[in-house]
């Protein structure tokens, strides 16, 4: 049974470019939530989606959405990159409010 | 707003010796509290939880944890540390249905020399 998965691994873009981060959750996972790390910062909540809505938000600004798709997999899209965007994005899946399970992360790098 | 300090940055020890990781959480309601654990390249694991009940909490990998909520803490303790227990070392509180936006700490960043 394959866990979270995360594409890409790692990712580099400049500033005021658009980046879209990809999450398939572990099998039998209907929700998804994204977290952002930044280096030495443990992860910050970014949002969650559940039934294809998102249905908690963190403090980030609207340059971050994301879309939960029909076999429950997940987007992470920022736009307008800045410079302190860099950091590991990491994705967890659940079922619904149960434990989430996190993947490996997108490590972005935005120059 | 629910919040999560870890003190130590950066925390070594002797292998074999015991281990104490601190966290004192803000929190305005009965806490639901986490402990997850960082290696190099891997993403975030549960090592334990705590939502109600008994305050002590046995989690994976040895490690165990006290909720005191007359001091807002819940440190983390392992009687003997082994190697491959060098990691990053998250605490973490979560709004009321456990593991919904969830807030972690800095870290701890635990080394381990033989």
């Amino acid at each position: 049974d394959a866990g979270v998965t995360q594409s890409p691994t790692h990712l580099i873009k400049t500033r005021g470019q658009q980046v879209t981060l990809r999450c398939s959750p572990k099998s039998g996972h209907d929700t998804v939530s994204w977290y952002q790390q930044a280096l030495g910062q443990g992860p910050q909540f970014i949002f969650q989606y559940y039934e294809e809505e998102e249905r908690q938000r963190g403090n980030f600004p609207d340059r971050f959405s994301g879309h939960q798709f029909p076999n429950y997999s997940s987007e992470l899209n920022v736009n307008a990159l800045l410079l302190g965007d860099s950091a590991l994005y990491l994705c967890a899946s659940s079922f619904n409010r149960d434990e989430q399970f996190f993947g490996p992360g997108t490590r972005l790098t935005v120059l | 707003a629910q919040s999560v300090t870890q003190p130590d940055i950066h925390i070594t020890v002797s292998e074999g010796a015991s281990l104490e990781l601190r966290c004192n959480y803000s929190y305005g309601a009965t806490p639901y509290l986490f402990w997850y654990v960082q290696s190099p390249g891997q993403g975030l694991q549960l090592l334990l939880k705590y939502f109600s009940g008994d305050t002590l909490v046995q989690g994976i990998k040895g490690f165990e944890a006290e909720f005191k909520r007359s001091q807002s803490s819940f440190n983390l303790r392992k009687p003997s540390v082994h190697w491959s227990d060098a990691a990053e070392y998250f605490c973490a509180v979560g709004a009321p249905g456990g593991y919904q936006k969830v807030t972690f700490g800095i870290g701890t960043k635990l080394q381990v020399i033989p």
